[in-house]
């Protein structure tokens, strides 16, 4: 059972440029989580969606950010213009259910680097 | 406001000492606790959880918490390090009045020495 996939693994874009990040969640898992890792810090929730439904995105930023997760296919995190405080590590993690007890599964994560 | 504090950003220990690598939290209610590991350049690796129950919570790799409710703590402890153990330890807190979303501490970067 592969895990929680994510791609690309680096991402480098220059100030303005969009940036499309992906995440497959494990095989069976309908609930997706994105988190943002900026450096020496810990991980700041973005958003959380199940399918085709965004369930709570209290921690997007209100512009340039949005995510989708739709019935077929990955979850996609896009960030447009991006500027250089976008550079970050963005996890995907999933999990088979809601229920506060069930842990997440993440991903490698997306490197973004933004020139 | 509800939050995770590691007070440590790192911690030394000697392989074969025991290691711990503190938490607290701050939030309402019974929250769900949890320990994540993260090596260089790879996403987070669930550890343990607690959730209700027994104190002393058994996890991964031999690693255990104890979650001690009058000092909101969920400190991670190892009788006995190895240099494998060697990477970035993150708490984080679901509170059980929110969606799904979990709260992060820091981190807490390990070095475990030969």
């Amino acid at each position: 059972n592969a895990g929680v996939m994510q791609n690309p693994r680096h991402l480098v874009r220059r100030r303005g440029q969009e940036a499309r990040l992906r995440c497959s969640p494990m095989k069976g898992h309908s609930h997706v989580y994105w988190y943002r890792q900026l450096p020496e810090e810990g991980l700041k929730f973005m958003v959380y969606l199940q399918k085709e439904n965004i369930i709570d995105e209290s921690g997007m930023p209100k512009e340039r950010f949005s995510a989708e997760f739709p019935k077929e296919g990955p979850s996609i995190l896009r960030i447009q213009q991006v500027v250089r405080g976008d550079s970050a590590a963005y996890f995907c993690a999933s999990s088979p259910r809601t229920g506060s007890h069930n842990e997440q599964f993440f991903g490698p994560g997306t490197r973004l680097t933004v020139l | 406001a509800q939050s995770v504090a590691q007070p440590e950003d790192q911690v030394n220990v000697a392989e074969g000492n025991p290691l711990t690598v503190k938490c607290t939290y701050s939030v309402s209610g019974n929250p769900y606790l949890f320990w994540y590991v993260q090596y260089p350049n790879r996403g987070l690796q669930f550890l343990l959880k607690y959730i209700t129950g027994d104190n002393l919570v058994k996890g991964s790799y031999g690693f255990e918490a104890e979650f001690n409710k009058s000092q909101t703590s969920f400190h991670l402890k190892k009788p006995s390090a190895l240099v494998s153990d060697s990477a970035l330890y993150f708490c984080a807190v679901r509170p059980p009045s929110d969606t799904d979303k979990l709260i992060f501490g820091t981190g807490t970067r390990l070095q475990v020495f030969p």
